[in-house]
């Protein structure tokens, strides 16, 4: 099992639907970072966040750190949100130096 | 600043050849990472430097793999020998630690194909 599982994998929603997707994960954390990926591959971080909500323009997220949960959520979403969604938590390597752990993301597609 | 910028974009090369990425960190940043992503899948962790130290690497890191940091500035990756299960993108990462706050910022990545 994954140390950090996405829901869903693939996502597609009508323009101006509200979307969520979840984020899961089994190991202690000190951080959880939510980035989005465009085709072609570069990475955008959109939260960093250890405890509560963050919200930025459209883009809302939550953690619950006894549940080892967080989610994102987009309002009003729109066809230039289409793009792969990772989940990534901080946590400690064997070493104890830190690293990040991903989820494999998930594509949302929003159709015009 | 322009961010985290990473050269080439993309190479092709044949098995059996050695390639060399470069990444250039945002500049002051402290700690500089490299993650390799495969088709459908999430980044996988491969080493970070604190300024010109490695301090962690994976053991997806074979000995084919390794990664400098001089003068703590730029990073490169270089791969010796290259097989085809190397094809990838290749993302490199920056931060400032401060207080414990390490938010990372990604380059555009380099994408690999091994023929």
């Amino acid at each position: 099992k994954n140390e950090v599982e996405q829901s869903p994998q693939n996502l597609t929603a009508q323009e101006g639907e509200f979307i969520t997707i979840n984020c899961s994960y089994s190991v202690g954390i000190s951080a959880l970072h939510w980035l989005q990926q465009h085709p072609g591959g570069g990475i955008v971080s959109l939260f960093m966040l250890s405890s509560g909500k963050k919200k930025h323009g459209r883009l809302i997220a939550t953690i619950n750190i006894q549940e080892k949960h967080s989610s994102l959520h987009i309002t009003a979403s729109h066809p230039r949100d289409s793009a792969v969604y990772i989940c990534a938590v901080r946590t400690l390597t064997q070493g104890g130096s830190e690293k990040l752990v991903f989820g494999k993301g998930t594509k949302l597609t929003v159709n015009p | 600043d322009t961010g985290v910028s990473q050269d080439p974009r993309h190479k092709i090369t044949k098995r059996g050849q050695n390639v060399t990425f470069r990444c250039d960190p945002i500049s002051e940043h402290n700690r500089l990472y490299w993650y390799r992503q495969t088709l459908g899948q999430g980044p996988e962790f491969l080493t970070y430097f604190q300024n010109e130290a490695q301090l962690e690497k994976s053991r997806l890191l074979s000995d084919r793999f390794s990664a400098e940091r001089p003068k703590g500035s730029f990073s490169t990756l270089e791969i010796q020998r290259t097989e085809q299960g190397d094809s990838a993108m290749y993302l490199c990462a920056s931060s400032f630690i401060l207080a414990g706050y390490n938010e990372q910022f990604f380059g555009p990545g380099t994408r690999l194909t091994v023929l």
